[in-house]
C-alpha cells in the first residue's frame, strides 16, 4: 500500500558496514513490524512494536535492532552487516482492532 | 514456538485447473489470515478466518478453518493467469488477539495459459 513506504528499495553493502532501513506509515496505526522474506522460508518476524514506547524482538532479531522515532516511523538496522542478511525486508502496519497487516513494497538488501 | 506448515512449496497448474493450498499449526490458533504476493510485489490480505470450521469465499476462492483451529486451507477453482503469486497463511497464537503473526513458508503458484 502507498501508505507504508520504505526507503531504500534496493541496497548494496559490503560485509560488516551498518546499514539503516527505515519505514513510514501514513495509516495512523499503533503496531509496525519488520520482517524479512527469503526463498522457502517465508515471512520470518524481526521485530515488532504495539505502540511508540514498546519495543519487541520476533523469532530472527539477532544481528538487527530498530528505533520507534515515532508513531509513523519504524526503522531497522543491520549494526555490522554480514552475507546471509541477504534477503528482502518488509515493513508492516496494524491497527489493533482490525490486526490487518499493511506491507510496504520491501527493501532488497544484498551484503557482499 | 508456535510452527506453521505450509504446503506444498510450489505448484504448477494449467490454466483452468483448481488449485488447493494447506497450513497445519502446531498450536491452536485465535484466527488465520491469508495472503497473496504477486511477483515483485508485498503481501496483500485476502481474508481472515476466526471460527471453528469457519468457510470463506471470495469468487473463484474458498478458504476453510478447521474445527480444531490448527489448519486451514485455500482453494481456488478453475485458476487464471491472474492468480499467479505466492499465498501465504499466517496464524495468530490462541488465549490472546493482540499475539503477533507466525506466517507459513507460502505455496508458489504458477498458472500456465
Amino acid at each position: 500500500d502507498a501508505d507504508v513506504t520504505q526507503t531504500p528499495r534496493n541496497r548494496i553493502t559490503k560485509t560488516g558496514k551498518r546499514i539503516m532501513l527505515e519505514c513510514s506509515q501514513t495509516k495512523g496505526h499503533d503496531r509496525m513490524y519488520w520482517y524479512r522474506q527469503d526463498p522457502g522460508l517465508g515471512l520470518r518476524l524481526i521485530y515488532y512494536s504495539f505502540d511508540v514506547k514498546d519495543i519487541n524482538k520476533g523469532e530472527i532479531s539477532d544481528g538487527y535492532s530498530v528505533s520507534r522515532q515515532a508513531q509513523a516511523k519504524f526503522s531497522l538496522s543491520l549494526e555490522s552487516a554480514i552475507p546471509n542478511q541477504t534477503a528482502l525486508y518488509f515493513c508492516a502496519t496494524s491497527d489493533g482492532s482490525e490486526e490487518t497487516q499493511y506491507f510496504g513494497p520491501g527493501t532488497r538488501l544484498l551484503v557482499l | 514456538g508456535q510452527q506453521v506448515m505450509q504446503i506444498p512449496q510450489y505448484q504448477h497448474v494449467q490454466e483452468g485447473e483448481d488449485f488447493t493450498t494447506y497450513c497445519n499449526s502446531s498450536t491452536t490458533l485465535s484466527n488465520i489470515q491469508w495472503y497473496k504476493q504477486r511477483p515483485g510485489g508485498h503481501p496483500v490480505f485476502l481474508i481472515q478466518l476466526v471460527k471453528s470450521g469457519e468457510v470463506k469465499k471470495q469468487k473463484r476462492l474458498t478458504f476453510q478453518f478447521g474445527e480444531a483451529k490448527k489448519n486451514s486451507s485455500l482453494h481456488i477453482t478453475a485458476t487464471q493467469t491472474t492468480d499467479v503469486g505466492t499465498y501465504f497463511c499466517a496464524g495468530r497464537a490462541g488465549g490472546t488477539s493482540y499475539g503477533k503473526l507466525t506466517f507459513g513458508q507460502g505455496t508458489i503458484l504458477t498458472v500456465h495459459p
